[in-house]
Protein backbone atom coordinates (compact mmCIF):
# COMPACT_ATOMS: atom_id res chain seq x y z
CA UNK A 1 0.00 0.00 0.00
CA UNK A 2 0.88 3.89 -0.63
CA UNK A 3 1.51 5.37 2.59
CA UNK A 4 0.78 9.18 2.26
CA UNK A 5 2.15 11.22 5.24
CA UNK A 6 1.22 15.22 6.06
CA UNK A 7 2.79 18.01 7.79
CA UNK A 8 2.17 19.60 9.84
CA UNK A 9 -0.30 17.37 11.49
CA UNK A 10 -1.81 21.11 12.67
CA UNK A 11 -1.26 24.52 12.59
CA UNK A 12 -2.55 27.69 13.67
CA UNK A 13 -2.62 30.95 11.58
CA UNK A 14 -4.26 34.05 11.07
CA UNK A 15 -6.68 35.74 8.51
CA UNK A 16 -4.92 36.87 6.00
CA UNK A 17 -1.67 34.31 6.38
CA UNK A 18 0.06 32.42 3.60
CA UNK A 19 -0.46 28.67 4.79
CA UNK A 20 1.25 25.56 3.06
CA UNK A 21 0.55 22.04 3.90
CA UNK A 22 2.80 19.21 2.45
CA UNK A 23 2.04 15.86 1.24
CA UNK A 24 4.51 12.78 0.87
CA UNK A 25 3.47 9.38 -0.32
CA UNK A 26 5.79 6.35 0.04
CA UNK A 27 6.14 5.64 -3.46
CA UNK A 28 5.87 7.77 -6.24
CA UNK A 29 2.67 8.57 -7.83
CA UNK A 30 3.27 11.22 -10.62
CA UNK A 31 0.73 13.30 -10.38
CA UNK A 32 -2.07 11.21 -9.18
CA UNK A 33 -3.12 13.27 -5.99
CA UNK A 34 -6.22 15.41 -4.66
CA UNK A 35 -6.75 17.76 -1.86
CA UNK A 36 -9.48 17.67 -0.09
CA UNK A 37 -11.25 20.29 2.68
CA UNK A 38 -13.45 19.14 5.79
CA UNK A 39 -15.15 21.08 8.15
CA UNK A 40 -16.74 19.76 11.15
CA UNK A 41 -19.31 17.50 10.84
CA UNK A 42 -19.75 17.84 7.11
CA UNK A 43 -18.07 15.73 4.42
CA UNK A 44 -14.82 16.36 2.81
CA UNK A 45 -14.97 18.57 -0.60
CA UNK A 46 -12.57 17.94 -3.45
CA UNK A 47 -10.43 21.10 -3.69
CA UNK A 48 -7.84 20.28 -6.17
CA UNK A 49 -6.93 16.87 -8.49
CA UNK A 50 -4.26 15.77 -10.52
CA UNK A 51 -1.65 17.72 -8.18
CA UNK A 52 -2.35 21.54 -9.37
CA UNK A 53 -5.98 21.94 -11.16
CA UNK A 54 -8.62 23.52 -8.68
CA UNK A 55 -11.79 21.81 -9.19
CA UNK A 56 -14.36 24.48 -10.37
CA UNK A 57 -16.52 26.31 -7.59
CA UNK A 58 -12.93 26.82 -5.45
CA UNK A 59 -11.46 29.93 -4.79
CA UNK A 60 -8.57 30.49 -6.36
CA UNK A 61 -6.58 31.62 -3.56
CA UNK A 62 -6.06 27.64 -3.20
CA UNK A 63 -2.96 25.85 -5.41
CA UNK A 64 -1.19 22.83 -5.77
CA UNK A 65 2.01 21.57 -6.50
CA UNK A 66 4.55 18.79 -6.97
CA UNK A 67 4.41 15.14 -8.30
CA UNK A 68 6.56 12.15 -8.18
CA UNK A 69 6.14 11.72 -4.20
CA UNK A 70 6.12 15.28 -2.59
CA UNK A 71 3.31 17.66 -3.00
CA UNK A 72 1.94 20.67 -1.39
CA UNK A 73 -1.45 22.59 -1.22
CA UNK A 74 -1.03 26.61 -0.74
CA UNK A 75 -3.36 29.39 0.51
CA UNK A 76 -2.49 32.29 -0.66
CA UNK A 77 -5.02 34.61 2.22
CA UNK A 78 -6.52 32.50 4.82
CA UNK A 79 -9.94 33.54 5.11
CA UNK A 80 -12.29 32.81 8.15
CA UNK A 81 -14.23 30.10 6.07
CA UNK A 82 -11.06 28.34 5.56
CA UNK A 83 -10.15 26.67 8.51
CA UNK A 84 -10.64 23.29 8.40
CA UNK A 85 -8.95 19.79 8.53
CA UNK A 86 -7.19 19.07 5.17
CA UNK A 87 -6.62 15.95 3.46
CA UNK A 88 -4.29 14.52 0.53
CA UNK A 89 -5.08 11.28 -1.47
CA UNK A 90 -3.89 9.21 -3.82
CA UNK A 91 -5.29 7.58 -6.60
CA UNK A 92 -2.01 6.24 -8.31
CA UNK A 93 -3.16 2.50 -7.23
CA UNK A 94 -5.23 0.60 -4.73
CA UNK A 95 -6.28 0.67 -2.31
CA UNK A 96 -6.79 4.62 -2.65
CA UNK A 97 -4.88 5.78 0.45
CA UNK A 98 -5.20 9.29 2.80
CA UNK A 99 -3.23 11.54 4.45
CA UNK A 100 -3.56 11.82 8.35
CA UNK A 101 -4.87 15.56 8.11
CA UNK A 102 -3.65 18.87 8.53
CA UNK A 103 -5.66 20.88 10.75
CA UNK A 104 -5.57 24.94 10.66
CA UNK A 105 -7.01 26.85 13.63
CA UNK A 106 -7.27 30.55 14.24
CA UNK A 107 -4.32 32.11 15.82
CA UNK B 1 -28.33 19.51 -8.50
CA UNK B 2 -25.30 16.50 -7.89
CA UNK B 3 -26.77 15.02 -4.59
CA UNK B 4 -26.07 11.65 -2.93
CA UNK B 5 -27.78 11.03 0.77
CA UNK B 6 -26.37 7.69 2.45
CA UNK B 7 -29.34 6.21 4.85
CA UNK B 8 -29.36 3.11 7.03
CA UNK B 9 -26.90 4.03 9.40
CA UNK B 10 -27.29 3.19 13.49
CA UNK B 11 -26.50 0.98 16.50
CA UNK B 12 -25.37 -2.74 15.87
CA UNK B 13 -23.95 -5.13 18.56
CA UNK B 14 -21.06 -6.55 17.74
CA UNK B 15 -20.80 -9.64 15.01
CA UNK B 16 -24.35 -7.88 13.62
CA UNK B 17 -25.21 -6.63 10.03
CA UNK B 18 -26.16 -3.32 8.48
CA UNK B 19 -27.17 -2.10 5.14
CA UNK B 20 -26.39 1.04 4.13
CA UNK B 21 -27.77 3.07 1.13
CA UNK B 22 -26.78 5.75 -1.00
CA UNK B 23 -29.63 7.50 -3.34
CA UNK B 24 -28.30 9.16 -6.24
CA UNK B 25 -29.12 12.02 -8.40
CA UNK B 26 -29.14 15.28 -10.36
CA UNK B 27 -26.68 12.71 -12.79
CA UNK B 28 -26.61 9.86 -14.82
CA UNK B 29 -26.01 7.36 -11.91
CA UNK B 30 -25.08 4.38 -14.62
CA UNK B 31 -21.67 6.39 -15.98
CA UNK B 32 -20.28 6.75 -12.64
CA UNK B 33 -18.25 4.69 -10.44
CA UNK B 34 -18.84 4.40 -6.98
CA UNK B 35 -17.05 4.20 -3.42
CA UNK B 36 -17.57 4.10 0.35
CA UNK B 37 -15.26 5.73 2.64
CA UNK B 38 -15.21 5.94 6.15
CA UNK B 39 -14.38 7.99 9.10
CA UNK B 40 -13.83 6.56 12.98
CA UNK B 41 -14.94 9.35 15.11
CA UNK B 42 -12.16 12.18 15.32
CA UNK B 43 -9.94 10.00 12.99
CA UNK B 44 -8.98 10.18 8.91
CA UNK B 45 -10.58 9.09 6.04
CA UNK B 46 -10.40 5.42 5.17
CA UNK B 47 -11.50 4.05 1.53
CA UNK B 48 -13.14 1.02 1.71
CA UNK B 49 -14.39 -0.30 -1.18
CA UNK B 50 -15.46 0.23 -4.94
CA UNK B 51 -17.58 -1.19 -7.42
CA UNK B 52 -17.57 0.17 -11.16
CA UNK B 53 -20.16 1.43 -13.45
CA UNK B 54 -22.04 -1.79 -14.44
CA UNK B 55 -20.73 -3.54 -11.14
CA UNK B 56 -18.25 -6.09 -13.37
CA UNK B 57 -15.57 -4.49 -10.88
CA UNK B 58 -15.38 -4.67 -7.12
CA UNK B 59 -13.06 -4.18 -4.95
CA UNK B 60 -12.36 -3.90 -1.22
CA UNK B 61 -9.98 -2.73 1.58
CA UNK B 62 -8.40 -5.74 3.54
CA UNK B 63 -9.84 -4.59 6.70
CA UNK B 64 -13.18 -5.33 5.80
CA UNK B 65 -12.80 -8.03 2.44
CA UNK B 66 -15.10 -11.23 3.08
CA UNK B 67 -17.29 -8.98 5.42
CA UNK B 68 -18.69 -6.27 3.61
CA UNK B 69 -20.13 -6.78 -0.34
CA UNK B 70 -20.80 -3.89 -2.51
CA UNK B 71 -23.40 -3.56 -4.93
CA UNK B 72 -25.59 -1.21 -6.61
CA UNK B 73 -28.68 -0.96 -8.53
CA UNK B 74 -28.34 1.33 -11.43
CA UNK B 75 -31.82 1.25 -12.63
CA UNK B 76 -32.93 2.80 -9.38
CA UNK B 77 -29.88 5.36 -8.95
CA UNK B 78 -28.77 3.37 -5.88
CA UNK B 79 -25.52 2.31 -4.37
CA UNK B 80 -25.43 -0.07 -1.36
CA UNK B 81 -23.02 -1.67 1.65
CA UNK B 82 -24.18 -4.67 3.15
CA UNK B 83 -21.78 -4.96 6.22
CA UNK B 84 -21.71 -8.29 8.44
CA UNK B 85 -19.89 -9.75 11.21
CA UNK B 86 -19.36 -5.82 12.70
CA UNK B 87 -16.97 -5.02 14.67
CA UNK B 88 -16.07 -2.29 17.24
CA UNK B 89 -13.52 -0.66 14.38
CA UNK B 90 -15.75 -0.58 12.21
CA UNK B 91 -17.60 2.42 14.14
CA UNK B 92 -17.68 5.51 11.16
CA UNK B 93 -19.17 7.56 9.56
CA UNK B 94 -19.94 6.25 6.07
CA UNK B 95 -19.93 8.24 3.70
CA UNK B 96 -20.65 7.30 -0.31
CA UNK B 97 -18.65 9.47 -2.88
CA UNK B 98 -18.78 9.35 -7.06
CA UNK B 99 -15.69 8.82 -9.31
CA UNK B 100 -15.16 9.42 -12.77
CA UNK B 101 -12.91 6.47 -13.27
CA UNK B 102 -11.44 3.50 -10.86
CA UNK B 103 -8.53 5.08 -9.61
CA UNK B 104 -9.73 8.86 -9.33
CA UNK B 105 -11.03 11.77 -6.79
CA UNK B 106 -14.28 12.14 -5.18
CA UNK B 107 -16.72 14.11 -6.10
CA UNK B 108 -19.17 14.65 -4.76
CA UNK B 109 -20.03 13.22 -1.31
CA UNK B 110 -23.16 12.28 0.65
CA UNK B 111 -23.41 13.65 4.01
CA UNK B 112 -22.58 10.31 5.60
CA UNK B 113 -24.33 8.02 7.69
CA UNK B 114 -23.44 7.03 11.41
CA UNK B 115 -22.80 3.10 12.27
CA UNK B 116 -22.08 2.29 15.97
CA UNK B 117 -20.90 -0.99 16.72
CA UNK B 118 -20.92 -1.95 20.46
CA UNK B 119 -22.74 -3.66 22.86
Amino acid sequence: DIQMTQSPSSLSASVGDRVTITCRASQRINSYLNWYQQKPGKAPKLLIFGASTLQSGVPSRFSGSGSGTDFSLTISSLQPEDFATYYCQQSYSTPITFGPGTKVDIK
Amino acid sequence: QVQLVESGGGLVKPGGSLRLSCAASGFTFSDYHMNWIRQAPGKGLEWVSYIATSGGSISYADSVKGRFTISRDNANNSLYLQMNSLRAEDTAVYYCARAMVRFNWFDPWGQGTLVTVSS
